[in-house]
């Protein structure tokens, strides 16, 4: 079975503070993806990466920065936590499957509130 | 620009009732679309749908996509307590990486 792990399930900041994500899969999958998800607005995705290093922007990367030194481990950063990134946070996983599926597999999600 | 609309936003059925739901997407080379569940955590996959006209199913649940009209939709018969879930669709286009998601339908199924 595909596991998708991230460090925290839930996590408390301050305004300010420098906040890590830390997602790791072990299924060797090439691309990796940062989703936050809010009320009424579904998922919405923040960074992706299809490779070691290499990283896209996604819909909404404002606030947010990324790290992808190992291929099983993405990384997001909150350079400095603000109230309005209090939110559900999903990293997911995919490879190209048997004609090319690109299914993602998701993590159980950080649940992040900044005060 | 991408779009995906999924309708309704929620809903309330009892046991055993027949739902189904929506999915209109506007997604610029359209390759295929994704149906996941999702309950407290973590979203899980349903199906996947590439060709219009061919129903997939699994159990009580079925699936069908009209690439012409740009939709799906996604039935669930004889509804237990346990579909109670947000329901989210994704088709992916002309980017190999990327999903689209819906807002998702938030179905509530009663005892």
């Amino acid at each position: 079975d595909v596991k998708v792990t991230q460090s925290s399930r839930y996590l408390v900041k301050r305004t300010g503070e420098k906040v890590f994500l830390e997602c790791v899969q072990d299924m060797d999958h090439e691309n990796m993806f940062w989703y936050r998800q809010d009320p009424g607005l579904g998922l919405r995705l923040i960074y992706f990466s299809y490779d070691v290093k290499m990283k896209e922007k996604g819909d909404i990367p404002e606030g947010y920065s990324v790290s992808r030194e190992k291929k099983e481990r993405f990384s997001l950063i909150l350079e400095s936590a603000s109230t309005n990134q209090t939110s559900m946070y999903l990293c997911a996983s995919s490879s190209p499957g048997q004609g090319g599926s690109y299914e993602q597999y998701f993590g159980p999600g950080t649940r992040l509130t900044v005060t | 620009e991408d779009k995906v609309v999924q309708s309704p936003l929620s809903l309330v059925v009892h046991e055993g009732d027949t739902v189904t739901l929506n999915c209109s997407y506007e997604v610029t080379n359209f390759r295929s679309l994704l149906w996941y569940k999702q309950e407290k955590k973590a979203p899980t996959f349903l199906f996947m749908l590439t060709s219009s006209g061919i129903e997939k199913k699994s159990g009580r649940l079925s699936s069908i996509l009209d690439k012409k009209e740009l939709f799906s939709i996604l039935n669930i018969t004889a509804t237990q307590t346990g579909d109670s879930a947000i329901y989210l669709c994704a088709p992916w286009g002309d980017s190999s990486y990327k999903l689209i998601f819906g807002s998702g339908t938030r179905l509530l199924v009663r005892p």
